[in-house]
């Protein structure tokens, strides 16, 4: 089945405690996306990746890191946490070369919570 | 910049009523446009798109047209269902780009 795959799923944690929210795709996808949505504002691009070892910074890039170092697999780093990065995180994916269809695929979420 | 603007939430319906949320976008150039529908605890998936003016996209008894002389993409639907309960993401990218833009999302509530 195809499908892009977040974990953990639900994740409560402190200021300052380096997490790593991991996301892997089973459709050879090249390009990987991290979205973070918060009410009133929609879903807000953080990083994104158009292939391997090509990453570069969404719309809000600052207090998070990626990296792409197989294809199939994102993992968005928070290298020290804060309460303003209490939020739902999805990470997405879709085949290039498809003249901007659009047709993002999206992994079920990560809520974290930063006390 | 480009952008999105969606018609706020909560929209409130009983089964079998008519849907509209509204949809209006800002861009240069000719964007791609998209209705995605998030149902409670779950990602997003593509409802329906649209890719030039004047382009219908239908989904599951979900309309919405591309209108480039008003800028818009209202979603509509002819008789909503309590499974149709969510919050529908409306966006766009420009062509040959992979970035989508989103809308706050507009959430549906069906009563029976």
């Amino acid at each position: 089945e195809a499908q892009v795959t977040q974990n953990p799923r639900y994740l409560i944690t402190v200021t300052g405690k380096k997490l790593t929210v991991t996301c892997s795709q089973n459709m050879n996808h090249e390009y990987m996306s991290w979205y973070r949505q918060d009410p009133g504002l929609g879903l807000r691009q953080i990083y994104y990746s158009m292939n391997v070892e090509v990453t570069d910074k969404g719309d809000v890039p600052e207090g998070y890191k990626v990296s792409r170092k197989e294809k199939r697999n994102f993992p968005l780093i928070l290298e020290s946490p804060s309460p303003n990065q209490t939020s739902l995180y999805f990470c997405a994916s879709n085949k290039r070369g498809q003249g901007g269809s659009g047709e993002l695929f999206f992994g079920e979420g990560s809520r974290l919570t930063v006390l | 910049g480009d952008s999105v603007t969606q018609m706020e939430g909560p929209v409130t319906l009983s089964e079998e009523a008519f849907l509209t949320i509204n949809c209006t976008y800002t861009a240069t150039g000719y964007p791609s446009l998209f209705w995605y529908v998030q149902y409670p605890g779950e990602g997003l998936q593509l409802l329906l798109k649209a890719t030039k003016a004047d382009d219908k996209g239908s989904n599951k008894g979900f309309e919405a047209t591309y209108r480039k002389e008003t800028t818009s993409f209202h979603l509509e639907k002819g008789s909503v269902q309590v499974s149709d309960s969510a919050v529908y993401f409306c966006a766009l990218n420009r062509k040959n780009t992979d970035k989508l833009i989103f809308g706050t999302g507009t959430r549906l509530q069906v009563f029976p």
